[in-house]
């Protein structure tokens, strides 16, 4: 059972390039979502889909732009990258978008922008 | 959202029981108290979740006071692979943003 699958694992970029970070799951989960972590810091959110057809933005939207393609794949894409969005991005599913509903989280993409 | 504050660091030895607190004064009546646990190079993980009294499954107990103001998470007689960081989150019902703030990073030594 895979549950939230984050490709790639790492990534090298110069600034200014762009990618898309893809995330997939296959636990039939109505709500996904992206964070990032900062060294010494704990997840913030930059954008979730309550459901399959709708994004919104969440703490750190900005520099950043989201794909909800069907119910199991919500992509995250840097058009163009800076060294301030280095960190490791973390995708997760939940059942629904409530509070009593637990995430399930990938294991990350390690992102590096020199 | 309701902002937690817990212990930046907590170490033990193997087999103690350890409690890390977890302080929400200003929590609203429909949110629930979740606990996640993170090892390095992985994602979150759920560990346990209440709403009042005190809740147990196979990983942890989780202890909460009538006033709801804390919590306290109960990890009985760790071992080495409890090492991690541990997140005290307050979640509302009718919302989604999870406010993971730095954790408890807990180091078990033998």
């Amino acid at each position: 059972n895979a549950g939230v699958t984050q490709t790639p694992k790492f990534q090298v970029l110069k600034t200014g390039q762009s990618m898309t970070l893809q995330c997939a799951q296959d636990m039939n989960h109505n709500s996904m979502y992206w964070y990032r972590q900062d060294p010494g810091m704990g997840l913030r959110l930059i954008y979730y889909s309550a459901s399959e057809g709708t994004t919104d933005k969440g703490e750190v939207p900005n520099g950043y732009n989201v794909s909800r393609l069907n119910k199991r794949e919500f992509s995250l894409r840097l058009e163009s990258a800076a060294p301030s969005q280095t960190s490791v991005y973390f995708c997760a599913s939940s059942d629904s978008l409530t509070g009593n509903q637990p995430q399930h989280f990938g294991d990350g993409t390690r992102l590096s922008i020199l | 959202l309701a902002k937690t504050t817990q212990p930046i660091s907590m170490d033990s030895y193997e087999g103690q029981e350890v409690n890390i607190t977890c302080s929400h004064n200003n929590i609203a009546t429909n949110d629930y108290i979740t606990w996640y646990q993170q090892f390095p190079s992985q994602g979150p993980r759920f560990i346990i979740q209440g709403y009042k009294t005190k809740v147990t499954n196979e990983v942890a107990s989780l202890f909460i006071p009538a006033d709801r103001k804390s919590s306290t998470l109960s990890l009985p007689r760790v071992s080495l692979s409890d090492t991690a960081v541990y997140y005290c989150l307050v979640v509302e019902n009718s919302g989604y943003a999870l406010n993971f703030g730095k954790g408890t990073s807990l180091l078990v030594t033998p």
